[in-house]
């Protein structure tokens, strides 16, 4: 069975400051998706990333980072200079490609808050 | 505009009355799917739907339904609701999950809540 776990129920950070979201996932599958969600105060759900498990590079958009490592199964999540727009809560979530493709596995999410 | 649309966005009932959440997308996407998200426990997966006519469960479908007649329309039933299915509903719509799920698009959320 998949499962992801997101540690952190709770980051507070103060602007500017970086900050790493843990994600650790388990599954017996060898192909598989990560993604990143993320939910503002507002509540809709915007995707952010997905990796495929063929691919362990790192991968950079703006003040966003993601680290895949499969030796450890983790795909944490770095935002470099917190802003205070970034206060949200991020799902990790995983979904398997050959056994039950369509099922989708979240982590209980993070909830990030920036203070200014 | 490429939108999840869910109806209605805010829903009070009691127990026993039946209900319906709609759901419909207009991007042709192949695969939907809903969500509830409670507190402290992420979003857990009610039920799937790959391409019309074809729905399985996931992690938590005991009380609802789900049907996909037609490619844009994935409506929740709730036949006989209860409590603990008071809840945050979330529809999302993606391309062809055949190799593995894609970017989903989510909807704006049905809050439900069950007297």
């Amino acid at each position: 069975a998949q499962k992801v776990t997101q540690a952190q129920t709770e980051i507070s950070v103060v602007e500017k400051e970086d900050v790493t979201l843990d994600c650790v996932y388990e599954t017996r599958d060898t192909t598989y998706y990560l993604f990143w969600y993320k939910q503002p105060p507002s509540g809709e759900l915007v995707f952010l990333i997905r990796r495929n498990s063929f691919d362990e590079q790192n991968e950079i958009s703006g003040r966003y980072s993601w680290n895949f490592q499969k030796s450890t199964s983790s795909f944490n999540f770095t935002i470099t200079a917190s802003q205070v727009v970034d206060s949200a809560v991020y799902f990790c979530a995983l979904s398997e490609r050959n056994t039950n493709a369509g099922k989708s596995t979240f982590g209980d999410g993070t909830t990030l808050t920036v203070k200014p | 505009e490429a939108q999840v649309t869910q109806n209605p966005r805010y829903l009070i009932t009691v127990t026993g009355k039946k209900l319906t959440v709609t759901c419909s997308q207009n991007m042709n996407h192949e695969y939907m799917s809903w969500y509830r998200q409670d507190p402290g426990l992420g979003l857990r997966q009610i039920y799937y739907s790959m391409n019309v006519e074809v729905t399985d469960k996931g992690d938590v479908p005991e009380g609802y339904k789900v049907s996909r007649k037609e490619k844009r329309n994935f409506p929740l039933i709730l036949e006989s609701p209860s409590p603990n299915q008071t809840s945050l509903y979330f529809c999302a719509s993606s391309f062809s999950a055949g190799t593995g799920t894609k970017k989903l698009f989510f909807g704006s959320g049905t809050q439900l809540s069950v007297l």
